[in-house]
């Protein structure tokens, strides 16, 4: 297994353009995420999804959009890039509905995105 | 979700074992405590979760008081490759809405020879 998969790796943005951030994940995990991590501080909740078709905001959702058309896929879109959204990106899975728990995450090895 | 409290940094040598406290006075009844390791430039990765008692398994043990308002995650003979930031959480296993993990800014740790 692959575990968890992000990309690109590094990414430069000029503030009004938009991209996205690519994750999957080939565990057959129900549940992803997305969080940032700011230098210096600890990770912050984006937006997650419980499910295919299923997706809900995090602590700091805006500015950002997700989808979960597939189990193995959760795409971050960032739609109009903001010097504020310079950050490095975790994508992360778990498996709560088979022995697993929401709170025992596989990571992926991030994104580092800067925004001039 | 419960609140967590513990220490920005602490350094140890290595051999030794670390404990790190993590404070969490409004745990709720179906809430665990897990701890993630994050070394740098990478995302973090799961060390070992509890609910009461002691856990135990190959890296690290976790100690839950009976009150269960803080916990401790012991690290026997660190080495220099256990320097990294050391996260507590507190949120229940399962949810029917999805869980808010919530990291703050951890415990970095740093061990010297």
């Amino acid at each position: 297994n692959a575990g968890v998969t992000q990309t690109p790796k590094f990414q430069v943005l000029k503030t009004g353009q938009s991209m996205t951030l690519q994750c999957a994940q080939d565990m057959n995990h129900e549940y992803m995420s997305w969080y940032r991590q700011d230098p210096g501080m600890g990770l912050r909740l984006i937006h997650y999804s419980v499910g295919a078709g299923i997706t809900d905001q995090g602590e700091v959702p805006n500015g950002y959009n997700v989808s979960r058309s597939t189990t193995e896929d959760f795409p971050l879109r960032l739609l109009s890039a903001a010097p504020s959204q310079t950050s490095v990106y975790f994508c992360a899975s778990s498996y709560p509905s088979r022995g697993g728990s929401y709170n025992e995450q596989f990571f992926g090895p991030g994104t580092r995105l800067t925004v001039l | 979700l419960a609140k967590t409290t513990q220490p920005i940094s602490m350094d140890s040598y290595e051999g030794q074992e670390v404990n790190i406290t993590c404070s969490h006075n409004n745990i709720a009844t179906n809430d665990y405590i897990t701890w993630y390791q994050q070394f740098p430039s990478q995302g973090p990765r799961f060390i070992i979760q509890g609910y009461k008692t002691k856990v135990t398994n190959e890296v690290a043990s976790l100690f839950i008081p009976a009150d269960r308002k803080s916990s401790t995650l012991s690290l026997p003979r660190v080495s220099l490759s256990d320097t990294a930031v050391y996260y507590c959480l507190v949120a229940p296993r399962r949810s029917g809405g999805g869980n808010k993990l919530t990291f703050g800014t951890g415990t970095q740790l740093k061990v010297e020879l």
